[in-house]
C-alpha cells in the first residue's frame, strides 16, 4: 500500500511570498501530524489532526503558520509571509489512530528554501 | 520543557562492527520512545517502539533498551553493514512527540 506522500518534495520561494505545503496520510489513518526539521537541529513538533477534533495547534512557531484537514484526509501546511528562518524540511506523518501506542509513519518531506 | 539528546552526533565503524547509539530525555513522565530512521530524501522509517512499560525492543540486529527512571535509551547494532549507513532519530512521546538531533552514522565497507 502507499505510504505517507508530500508534494511539492522541494520549495524556492522569496521572503515575503506565502507557501503551501500539501500532506496525503496513509488511507484510513485518522491521525496527522506536520514537523519541522532544521538544518543541524531535531524535528519540532508544529500540529496534528485527530479525526474532526480540533486541532492541537500548540507547536506552531507563530500566526503567519496554519494548518488544514480538508475531509478527514489531505493536509495543507500554509505559511505565510515567509521568513529566511522558515528555511527547513517539513514532515509529516500520520497513524491509524492518535493514540500514544501508535507508531507514526513518515512521509519524505518537503524542502523549503525561503531565499 | 522535554529535551532530547543524542550521543554520538556521527559515527563512522567499519563494516560488521557492533555499535550503540544513545539517546537521553530529561522528563521520566514518558508513554514511549520510538527509534527512526532517516535516509536522505526520503521520510523517517519507525525502527523500534518501546512502551515506558518495556524495558527492550529487538527486531533483527537492532536492539533498543530504555532506562526510564534514568532517562536513557540505547540503540545496539549487531554486525554492522554498509546499508546502516543513515541518520537514526529517537523520540519521546508526552503529549506530542520530541525527538533528538540524530547521530549520522556511516558503516564504511
Amino acid at each position: 500500500g502507499a505510504g505517507v506522500s508530500q508534494s511539492p518534495s522541494n520549495k524556492v520561494t522569496e521572503k515575503g511570498k506565502d507557501v503551501e505545503l500539501r500532506c496525503d496520510p496513509i488511507s484510513g489513518h485518522t491521525a496527522l501530524y506536520w514537523y519541522r526539521q532544521s538544518l543541524g537541529q531535531g524535528l519540532e513538533f508544529l500540529i496534528y489532526f485527530q479525526g474532526n477534533s480540533a486541532p492541537d495547534k500548540s507547536g506552531l512557531p507563530s500566526d503567519r503558520f496554519s494548518a488544514e484537514r480538508t475531509g478527514g484526509s489531505v493536509s495543507t501546511l500554509t505559511i505565510q509571509r515567509t521568513q529566511q528562518e522558515d528555511s527547513a524540511v517539513y514532515l509529516c506523518a500520520s497513524s491509524r489512530v492518535a493514540g500514544v501506542a501508535e507508531t507514526q509513519y513518515f512521509g519524505p518531506g518537503t524542502r523549503l528554501l525561503v531565499l | 520543557k522535554q529535551e532530547v539528546t543524542q550521543i554520538p552526533a556521527a559515527l563512522s565503524v567499519p563494516e560488521g562492527e557492533n555499535l550503540v547509539l544513545n539517546c537521553s530525555f530529561t522528563d521520566s513522565a514518558i508513554y514511549n520512545l520510538q527509534w527512526f530512521r532517516q535516509d536522505p530524501g526520503k521520510g523517517l522509517t519507525s525502527l523500534l517502539l518501546i512502551q515506558s512499560s518495556q524495558r527492550e525492543q529487538t527486531s533483527g540486529r537492532l536492539n533498543a533498551s530504555l532506562d526510564k527512571s534514568s532517562g536513557r535509551s540505547t540503540l545496539y547494532i549487531a554486525a554492522s553493514q554498509p546499508g546502516d549507513s543513515a541518520t537514526y532519530l529517537c523520540a519521546v512521546r508526552n503529549n506530542d512527540m520530541r525527538f533528538g538531533a540524530g547521530t549520522r552514522l556511516t558503516v564504511k565497507p
